[in-house]
């Protein structure tokens, strides 16, 4: 069975500095996909980025991006320029790209982060 | 257009009682998803639905968790004589179809509190 392992149960970053969660998992297969989500206390799930295995391009999405390290199983989030809106808590999580395992996603325990002001 | 909602938002119960929590997915996916997410943890999957059929439901904890969708759209969980372990939020998602590329909109969740 595939694992997710989010070793930072709470991180810190100033306004407008860059801060970096980290993500590890443990797997057999070669083709997955890996998300970072952020939940804020409204509960509401949020993709925030997405990566396919078989891309060696590391996902950017405006303000995030991710570096993926396949052979370390590695896959962590770096938000720049951190906003007050940034704040919450945030999930790593993993699909299988084959049916053996269905659809479902299997998350992190998750990192709270903080923006200061 | 409307995301996925939920109700009710939140719900008290005794030990014992049997409770139903409703998911409403975004018109026209096929594909609906349940969760649990216990206090300072991240979600654990409880089970999927394609269309009106329960295609994986090896995350139900035991036979007191029991869902239906019995028209291919809203989708209910039943959990009968609750005990204080099941108090979660339970979230539910849904995507297009069950193809995994496709990405999983969340509502925001049911939380249950068992006394």
């Amino acid at each position: 069975a595939q694992t997710v392992t989010q070793s930072q149960p709470e991180m810190s970053v100033q306004e407008a500095e860059t801060v970096t969660l980290s993500c590890t998992y443990d797997t057999s297969e070669s083709d997955y996909y890996l998300f970072w989500y952020k939940q804020p206390p409204s509960r509401q799930m949020i993709l925030v980025i997405r990566q396919e295995a078989y891309k060696q391009q590391n996902a950017t999405e405006n303000r995030f991006s991710v570096n993926f390290q396949k052979a370390a199983k590695s896959f962590s989030l770096k938000i720049s320029d951190s906003q007050l809106g940034d704040a919450a808590m945030y999930f790593c999580a993993y699909r299988s790209a084959t049916k053996r395992y269905g659809n479902k996603l299997v998350f992190g325990a998750g990192t709270i982060l903080r923006v200061k002001s | 257009g409307a995301g996925v909602s939920q109700t009710p938002s939140n719900k008290v119960t005794e030990k014992g009682k049997y409770v139903e929590l409703r998911c409403d997915p975004i018109s026209g996916h096929t594909a609906l998803y349940w969760y649990r997410q216990s206090l300072g943890q991240g979600p654990e999957f409880l089970i999927y639905f394609q269309g009106t059929g329960a295609a994986d439901d090896s995350g139900l904890p035991n036979d007191r968790f029991f869902a239906v969708r019995p028209e291919g759209s809203v989708s209910t969980l039943k959990i009968q004589r609750t005990e204080r372990g099941d108090s979660a939020v339970y979230l539910c998602a849904s995507s297009p179809k069950a193809d995994t590329y496709n990405e999983q909109f969340f509502g925001p969740g049911t939380r249950l509190t068992v006394l």
